[in-house]
């Protein structure tokens, strides 16, 4: 079974600073890989995804996320955050087409 | 609203009672899906269904677990004789197509509903 692994489980970064979120799943074959974001007391939402082409994805809101094949990696980047960016962000791998495996999450807490 | 709603949000409830949630979908989304989070943890995969049949199911649904989607709309979670154990978030999505299918498989979440078993 495919499993995604978060590295970092809490983040605390002040504002204007460089944001990457380290992700990496266990699949060798065809991936679909996702980032989802929870903001404080709202529901998950897609942030980005990938699933083929080029491999640096962009998403709303300024992210982004690069996926290395070699790497087994989808690193979501943001150069500049801010205050709003303040959530829990969870990776995701789409397993057999049918449902998504998530990673356990990394909380960003962003310093005004 | 047009997104995906649960309902109760929070349910508090003693030990070896019976609990039932329940969820509305997007009404064009043919794909429904719960998941179960605990603190700390991602959202864990629990079961899926296509219109209304429910085509898989994890091993973390246990037999005291078990979802219906009648007529291919709502959805109900139900769960026996409940445990400690089965504390946490119970969250709820639907999809228009395949997780797999670039346009048409994002996945829309609702706000979940909380579980605290006493």
């Amino acid at each position: 079974a495919q499993s995604v692994s978060q590295h970092n489980h809490h983040v605390i970064l002040s504002e204007a600073a460089s944001l990457e979120l380290g992700c990496n799943y266990s699949y060798g074959g065809t991936v679909n890989l996702f980032w989802y974001v929870q903001y404080p007391g709202q529901h998950l939402q897609l942030l980005l995804k990938y699933f083929s082409g080029d491999p640096l994805v962009k998403g709303i809101k300024g992210f982004e996320a690069e996926f290395i094949k070699s790497k087994f990696s989808f690193n979501l980047r943001k150069p500049s955050v801010q205050w709003s960016d303040t959530a829990e962000y969870f990776c995701a791998v789409n397993q057999y087409g049918n449902k998504l495996v998530f990673g356990a999450g990394t909380i960003l807490r962003v310093k005004s | 609203d047009t997104g995906v709603s649960q309902d109760p949000r929070h349910k508090i409830t003693k030990r070896g009672q019976n609990v039932t949630f329940r969820c509305d979908p997007i009404s064009e989304h043919n794909r429904l899906y719960w998941y179960r989070q605990t603190l700390g943890q991602g959202p864990e995969f629990l079961t899926y269904f296509q219109n209304e049949a429910q085509l898989e199911k994890s091993r973390l649904l246990s037999d005291r677990f078990s979802a219906e989607r009648p007529k291919g709309s709502f959805s109900t979670l139900e769960i026996q004789r409940t445990e400690q154990g089965d504390s946490a978030m119970y969250l709820c999505a639907s999809s228009l197509g395949r997780t797999g299918d670039l346009n048409t498989g994002e996945l829309f979440f609702g706000e979940g509903s909380r579980l605290t078993v006493l």
